[in-house]
């Protein structure tokens, strides 16, 4: 069993598209995140949901929404795509907001024409 | 949020010990010292991890100076499958969000 799955692997779109990536885990950790890894490989944190609360919010676009149903579920909503948006978003799940390993799943590679 | 400096890069040959360094002058008490190293076309996955003394584990072990202020992740006999880009990163209280900084692009040569 994958513990951390994010889906779809690959997706290419349009501009002015909106998406949406899925990311489950099956750790019982209590809390999620977004990262986003652009073509220089700068692995930059986006967002970050403790049991479903949002505690991290970066300088991100609000086109971006993320939204966790429960918290083994995190997933990330972009409106109105943008050649920019282009990168491999990685989904990760720890124990708790400061503790215990990183978890990441395989990315899910984003691109927009 | 405590950040984290180390070489973009690194070469190793095959079979022998690699020591890949990474700075932490700002790390408070109570934060741990995390590796991660990312194989090609993979997410991040954890290495090893600890807070004031030595660690070893099957993949690596962890050097901590006295003072905290660097770390050293040592693989014993570094192989093709090691070349990855390896990430110190600090996790606690204290260091934030913990950022993922370049990164070390670890090249093993045959």
């Amino acid at each position: 069993d994958t513990a951390v799955s994010q889906t779809p692997k690959y997706l290419v779109t349009q501009m002015g598209n909106d998406k949406s990536i899925k990311c489950e885990q099956n750790l019982g950790h209590d809390t999620m995140y977004w990262y986003k890894q652009d073509s220089k490989k700068f692995l930059k944190i986006m967002f970050s949901y403790n049991n479903k609360e949002l505690i991290i919010n970066e300088t991100v676009p609000n086109r971006f929404s993320p939204k966790s149903p429960d918290k083994a579920h995190l997933n990330l909503h972009i409106n109105s795509l943008e050649l920019g948006d282009s990168a491999v978003y990685f989904c990760a799940s720890s124990r708790g907001q400061h503790t215990g390993e990183l978890f990441f799943g395989e990315g899910s590679r984003l691109t927009v024409l | 949020d405590a950040k984290t400096t180390q070489p973009n890069s690194m070469e190793s040959n095959e079979e022998e010990p690699v020591h890949l360094p990474c700075n932490h002058s700002t790390i408070s008490g109570t934060d741990y010292i995390h590796w991660y190293r990312q194989l090609p076309s993979q997410g991040p996955e954890y290495v090893i991890h600890g807070l004031t003394s030595n660690v070893n584990n099957r993949m690596a072990s962890l050097a901590i100076a006295e003072d905290r202020k660097s770390s050293t992740l040592i693989l014993h006999r570094a192989t093709l499958r090691d070349a990855a880009v390896y990430y110190c990163i600090l996790r606690g209280t204290n260091a934030g969000k913990s950022t993922f900084g370049d990164g070390t692009t670890l090249t093993v040569k045959p």
